[in-house]
């Protein structure tokens, strides 16, 4: 089973605050995701990457930035939190293929609040 | 772009009968079709996953068949469980390059004893 472990489980922040969500898999997969998840949204794509040094723009992708530092650390950066991400967010990684047909792993989530 | 639709956004019912979960898709490209469970307070994790037209795929008793001719891939299971009370996904890949996956906004299954 694909390990995919996110730091920290729970976060809680101040409008205009600066929050870094961590993520490291060890399956040695090119892909790694982040996903915010809200009700009535289901799960909606922030950022991905294929390998180190790369970044691919999501769907939603406003107000975050993220860096891949290496094949196994993904991270996703907010500068200027405001209450609109207040959300559980989950990092996922995928490989080796990259034509669609492979399988998703995530991470336990971490639940981020902005007051 | 991609997109997919469930329209049950809750479904209820009795320990033992059947449930059929709606989806629907849209992509320009080769679909890749996936089902994610996700129960309480846990991470999503795949329950089963189709590019076959009309080839049924069956995991943990779960059953769903793609069907391009009407962009389609319906969950169904003939009689549930109370442990299958959980957060449904259905999702695509459109099989462009760069494994993205588009989700529905989910359907959640609440089995009753």
């Amino acid at each position: 089973e694909a390990a995919v472990t996110q730091s920290p489980r729970n976060k809680v922040t101040v409008t205009g605050g600066n929050v870094t969500l961590s993520c490291r898999q060890t399956n040695s997969h090119n892909y790694m995701y982040w996903y915010r998840q809200d009700t009535g949204h289901g799960l909606r794509l922030i950022h991905y990457s294929y390998g180190a040094g790369n970044l691919q723009i999501g769907d939603v992708p406003d107000g975050y930035k993220a860096t891949r530092t290496t094949q196994e650390d993904f991270f996703l950066l907010l500068e200027l939190a405001s209450p609109s991400q207040t959300s559980l967010y989950f990092c996922a990684s995928s490989g080796p293929g990259d034509r669609g047909a492979e399988t998703l792993y995530f991470g336990s989530g971490t639940r981020l609040t902005v007051l | 772009g991609d997109s997919v639709t469930q329209t049950e956004g809750l479904v209820t019912l009795t320990k033992g009968l059947p449930v059929m979960l709606n989806c629907t898709y849209q992509t320009t490209y080769s679909p890749f079709l996936f089902w994610y469970v996700q129960h309480l307070n846990e991470a999503p994790k795949l329950l089963l996953k189709s590019s076959t037209d009309n080839k049924r795929t069956e995991h943990q008793g779960f059953y769903a068949t793609l069907h391009k001719s009407s962009s389609s891939f319906h969950l169904q299971k003939s009689s549930v469980q109370l442990s299958d009370s959980a957060l449904y996904f259905c999702a695509l890949s459109g099989g462009s390059a760069g494994n993205k996956l588009t989700f529905g906004i989910g359907t959640r299954v609440l089995v009753r004893p």
